[in-house]
């Protein structure tokens, strides 16, 4: 079974700037998580989708946004980047989110200049 | 979420085994104990899990103390492929709201393994 695949991996922006992040869970998972990781705050839940719907979210501005398909594909947005905004962000499937094992992407790594 | 403690950093030698800890003492009845890695440049993996009972997969066991404040991830041999984070997290089932397909990090154990 194919794993959970994120796009683009890396992914270079300005200041003001918007950009979209894309995650295929694995197939059947329903649930999508994503999470912000920096090395002052480590990893950081952002927001949960399931069935199209966003169920959770963390403690982030509106900036950051997402949705999710009816195949399950997820994006995340984050408009008018910040240089604080610069973050491996990563994906994480799971057949229901609560509180089943999570497999993770390998991650986007965003750079804001 | 309960809180939980771990190590900043531990090392071992390759093929030694490793008791990697972890505390939780205000952890309620029925949260489950989760240990998820993540080595360099990738994204956390699933390790093993448990709910009071010892447990064994073919990664690792996790030894769970009798008042389930505590709890120990074990590597049996150690490999230089096992340089990781170690995250050891709690998760209630069926909390749901807030719950929902999140995991709370802490800042994780790093692990060295030398040849």
């Amino acid at each position: 079974k194919a794993g959970v695949t994120q796009t683009p991996r890396y992914l270079i922006k300005t200041r003001g700037q918007q950009v979209t992040l894309s995650c295929s869970p694995i197939s059947g998972h329903r649930s999508v998580s994503w999470y912000q990781q920096t090395p002052g705050q480590g990893l950081q839940f952002l927001f949960e989708y399931f069935s199209e719907t966003q169920r959770n979210k963390g403690n982030f501005p509106g900036r950051f946004s997402g949705r999710q398909f009816s195949n399950s594909r997820s994006e995340m947005n984050v408009s008018t980047l910040e240089l604080g905004d610069s973050a491996l962000y990563l994906c994480a499937s799971s057949l229901a989110g609560e509180p089943d094992t999570q497999y993770f992407g390998p991650g986007t790594r965003l750079t804001v200049l | 979420d309960a809180k939980t403690t771990q190590p900043n950093s531990m090392e071992s030698n390759e093929e030694e085994p490793v008791h990697l800890p972890c505390n939780h003492s205000t952890i309620s009845g029925t949260d489950y104990i989760h240990w998820y890695r993540q080595l360099p440049s990738q994204g956390p993996e699933y390790v093993i899990h448990g709910l009071t009972s010892n447990v064994n997969n073919r990664m690792a066991s996790l030894a769970i103390a009798e008042d389930r404040k505590s709890s120990t991830l074990i590597l049996h041999r150690a490999t230089l492929r096992d340089a990781a984070v170690y995250y050891c997290i709690l998760r209630a089932p069926n909390a749901g709201g807030t719950s929902y397909g999140k995991l709370t990090f802490g800042q994780g154990t790093i692990l060295t393994v030398h040849p």
